[in-house]
């Protein structure tokens, strides 16, 4: 069973350049959560989200930013214009779906946007 | 709001020693879930321990436990027996059933050889 799955892993955008980034959740799993950390920091909530549904998207910049989660493929989370203080790792984690009490969530190894 | 606090920056421990690491927490909920994650240089999160808030017993996972003091919104990590692989940054964390996870800012462990 692979485990939840980011791609890139590294990615160098210019500045005014768009990120996309990528999450594939564990096989069976239909919730997904982005996190931000930038260094030496937490791990800061971006959004939730259920397959073509967005959750709680409270930790989300309002301009720029965009996730999404459709019903085939991975989830995506999208930087529109980004500046250097987009530079972060971004982390992904799944759960299982709804009618379970969910414990634990799955982390992704995290991309790393870096913006020159 | 949910909030979780860790007060200690930075700590350090000889090999083989016991340390504790600190975190508060805040909730107005009574059925949670608190976690410790082990963040290598790897940057991968990995869950060292959790504890569902129903349960007074204590959780133990090997050399880590926890001292949950649910009446103080209290929740430490004691690490026995350091070892050098126990180096990283260790996040506390918070849950309410299936939301999203709350994590403090960290402490980053240091293993004295």
């Amino acid at each position: 069973n692979a485990g939840v799955m980011q791609n890139p892993r590294h990615l160098v955008r210019r500045r005014g350049q768009e990120a996309r980034l990528r999450c594939s959740p564990m096989k069976g799993h239909s919730h997904v959560y982005w996190y931000r950390q930038l260094p030496e920091e937490g791990l800061k909530f971006m959004v939730y989200l259920q397959k073509e549904n967005i959750i709680d998207e409270s930790g989300m910049p309002k301009e720029r930013f965009s996730a999404e989660f459709p019903k085939e493929g991975p989830s995506i989370l999208r930087i529109q214009q980004v500046v250097r203080g987009d530079s972060a790792a971004y982390f992904c984690a799944s759960s299982p779906g709804t009618g379970r009490i969910n414990t634990e969530a799955f982390f992704g190894q995290g991309t790393r946007l870096t913006v020159v | 709001a949910q909030t979780v606090t860790q007060s200690q920056p930075e700590m350090s421990v000889q090999e083989a020693e016991t340390v504790t690491l600190s975190c508060t927490y805040d909730t107005s909920e009574s059925d949670y879930y608190l976690f410790w994650y082990k963040q290598p240089p790897s940057r991968q999160m990995i869950l060292v321990i959790r504890q569902e808030a129903y349960k007074q017993q204590n959780a133990t996972e090997n050399r880590f436990s926890v001292n949950f003091q649910k009446a103080a919104k209290s929740f430490s990590l004691k690490i026995s027996d350091s070892q050098l692989g126990d180096a990283a940054m260790y996040f506390c964390a918070y849950r309410f059933r299936d939301d999203k996870i709350i994590f403090g800012k960290g402490t980053r462990l240091h293993i004295l050889p």
